[in-house]
This record gives structure tokens, C-alpha cells and sequence, in this order.
């Protein structure tokens, strides 16, 4: 069965400076899809970025891109210049390619001190 | 209203009550999701439907009765719910389920569910 582990139940950084978030997952298929969301103190969960596993380049949006290593099945999530906005609960999922079910880590809060 | 929201964002029942928890999706779509979210756990899908027919059961108790009367909106019917239910319940809809290619699913902010 695929799982999706976060590592780091808390991270904090100062604001305008850059964090890494980790994530692994373990699986035997080739073909899916790696997420990190967003849950905010407001409750609505938002997708940040996605990477489809067939595609070598690293997923920028903006300040956030991502360290995908898919043999080490590792997809780390880089938030540069942290602002207050960016605080947060962020998860990582994972789904494969042929089914629609999300699986899921338990998540990273994310601090952001002024 | 737009994206998906849900009714009631709190809900205080007793091991007794009957309730109902209410999602509607402005988004067109035609799958919708429930979650059951823990702290510090990871989310579980609850269930899920297409088209207003149920694909999805994850062994789920049956206190919790869903209910699709169209595509735009979800219902979690609850009774004689136990303490660990407690959690907040979260909606989410996608364009479709999304086998084979890529749907984004979008959720509401949730119903934060206590049972006393």
C-alpha cells in the first residue's frame, strides 16, 4: 500500500527567508501524481503545486517549487521569501495515475516569525 | 456563493442527536468527497461520488449515512455518534474523479464536528 510520511510535525522560519518541507512516499508504480496543499487557520484546504512523476523538470509556482527525487521517492516543498501568509498547515499526497483516491502525510505547520 | 462551501462551519451534538452536515459545489462538477480530518493524522477519504451514484465506501461506520440528491450537493447524515468521532469534516468536488488524468479536487472550509 502506498504511504505518504512528513517527518517534520513543525517547522518556523523568519520571514523573507527560505524553508524546505519534507516529504517521502512509498510506491511501486511508475505513473503519479505528488501535491502539496495548504490548510490555512480559515480551514480551506488549497493546492499549491502538483508534479506529475513522468516529468523530470521540478514544479515552480511563484515562490514555492518543489525537490522531486523520484528514486529516493522524496518531494520536498520550497517556500522562498516567506511571508506571514504563507503560515500554515502544508500536506503532501500522493495518487496514482489510474485512481482518483489522494493519499496522504499528516502534515508540516508552518511558522512564519516576523 | 462561490466554490464549495459548507453548512454548519460547528457542530455540537450529543451521543443521541441526529444531524445532518450540508456541502454545495458552484464549480459544475461532477464528483464530491467526503474527509474526515484528525489532528495530527493523515485525512481519510469517507466517501465518494460521481454523478451522484456512491463509488466509494471506506469501511466508514454506519452512524455516517451520505446522501447525493444531484451533482451540486453532498450531505453527511449523522446519528448516535461516538466521542471519537469528533474531527472536522471536510467537502471537496473535482471536474471528475479523474482516473487517468489529473482533476484538482477544491474543498470547503469544513464543519468542525464535537460530540459530547
Amino acid at each position: 500500500a502506498q504511504t505518504v510520511t512528513q517527518s517534520q510535525p513543525e517547522m518556523s522560519v523568519q520571514e523573507a527567508e527560505t524553508v524546505t518541507l519534507s516529504c517521502t512516499y512509498d510506491t511501486s508504480e511508475s505513473d503519479y501524481y505528488l501535491f502539496w496543499y495548504k490548510q490555512p487557520p480559515s480551514r480551506q484546504m488549497i493546492l499549491v503545486i502538483r508534479q506529475e512523476a513522468y516529468k523530470q523538470q521540478n514544479a515552480t509556482e511563484n515562490r514555492f517549487s518543489v525537490n522531486f527525487q523520484k528514486a529516493a521517492k522524496s518531494f520536498s516543498l520550497k517556500i522562498s521569501d516567506s511571508q506571514l501568509g504563507d503560515a500554515a498547515m502544508y500536506f503532501c499526497a500522493y495518487r496514482r495515475y489510474s485512481n482518483y483516491q489522494l493519499i496522504w502525510g499528516a502534515g508540516t505547520k508552518l511558522i512564519i516569525k516576523p | 456563493e462561490t466554490g464549495v462551501t459548507q453548512t454548519p462551519r460547528h457542530l455540537v451534538m450529543g451521543m443521541t442527536n441526529k444531524k445532518s452536515l450540508k456541502c454545495e459545489q458552484h464549480l459544475g462538477h461532477n464528483a464530491m468527497y467526503w474527509y474526515k480530518q484528525s489532528a495530527k493524522k493523515p485525512l481519510e477519504l469517507m466517501f465518494v461520488y460521481s454523478l451522484e451514484e456512491r463509488v466509494e465506501n471506506n469501511s466508514v461506520p454506519s452512524r455516517f449515512s451520505p446522501e447525493c440528491p444531484n451533482s451540486s450537493h453532498l450531505f453527511l447524515h449523522l446519528h448516535t455518534l461516538q466521542p471519537e468521532d469528533s474531527a472536522l469534516y471536510l467537502c471537496a468536488s473535482s471536474q471528475d474523479l479523474g482516473a487517468g488524468s489529473w482533476y484538482e479536487q477544491y474543498f470547503g472550509p469544513g464543519t468542525r464536528l464535537t460530540v459530547t
